[in-house]
């Protein structure tokens, strides 16, 4: 059952221009929400988070917006650089729970 | 400050064998949970130890089975190997148990069964 989907796969973004990640999850019971960032060789590295109480979230460079009514959520990136390049992840759980759902990623490039 | 770290980076076993990897947390989280990845899919759940507890189990046969000690680091074992185990299996560590903490990840251990 793939509650969390990220739909595409792959993205690809001229360096400086925004880059937005999208995510879909089915579980209403979900209220907190991550973006996990990985790349080859390491360990999903968290980027950032949100919880079903706000509907946005901003961390430097990184905003993450909540849509509960339509169960999306997206990540925004500004300005794309080229260190990021990498597999990005949403992940999806309840309060009560410390088990999380991950989404398949999406691989983003940024190019020069 | 160390992060969390996994052990053997990687292994290579054989069908019907079986396997031991190990995690150590970031000191003073005291939640150990345990993620499969296979390629082109995104981490799964399979166990979460909190204070020595177990807290969750994910969708896994009974061949895989862990623990975590008095000083919070943590095995994974999986009997009975099957080529579709191979993966990488990321170990992850939080402050909390609950859902709003977040995971902080390993680099994983990644697993060949042949």
């Amino acid at each position: 059952d793939q509650q969390v989907k990220q739909n595409s796969p792959s993205l690809s973004v001229q360096e400086g221009r925004i880059s937005i990640l999208n995510c879909d999850y089915t579980n209403s019971m979900f209220d907190y929400f991550l973006w996990y960032k990985k790349y080859p060789a390491e360990g999903p590295t968290f980027l950032i988070s949100i919880s079903s109480i706000k509907d946005k979230n901003e961390d430097g460079r990184f905003t993450v917006f909540l849509n509960k009514s339509a169960k999306h959520l997206s990540l925004h990136i500004v300005p794309s650089q080229p260190g990021d390049y990498a597999v990005y992840f949403c992940a999806a759980s309840r309060y009560n729970f410390n088990k999380f759902y991950f989404g398949s990623g999406t691989k983003l490039n940024v190019k020069p | 400050d160390a992060g969390v770290t996994q052990s053997p980076t990687h292994l290579i076993k054989t069908r019907g064998q079986h396997v031991t990897l190990r995690c150590s947390p970031i000191s003073g989280h005291k939640s150990v949970s345990w993620y499969q990845q296979v390629l082109g899919q995104g981490p799964q759940f399979i166990f979460q130890y909190y204070e020595k507890e177990e807290r969750g189990r994910g969708n896994f046969p009974d061949r895989f089975s862990a623990r975590q000690f008095p000083n919070y680091s943590s095995e994974l074992n999986v009997n009975a190997l099957l080529l579709g185990d191979s993966a990488l299996y990321l170990c992850a560590s939080s402050l909390g148990g609950t859902g709003s903490s977040p995971l902080h990840f390993g680099n994983g251990t990644r697993l060949t069964v042949t």
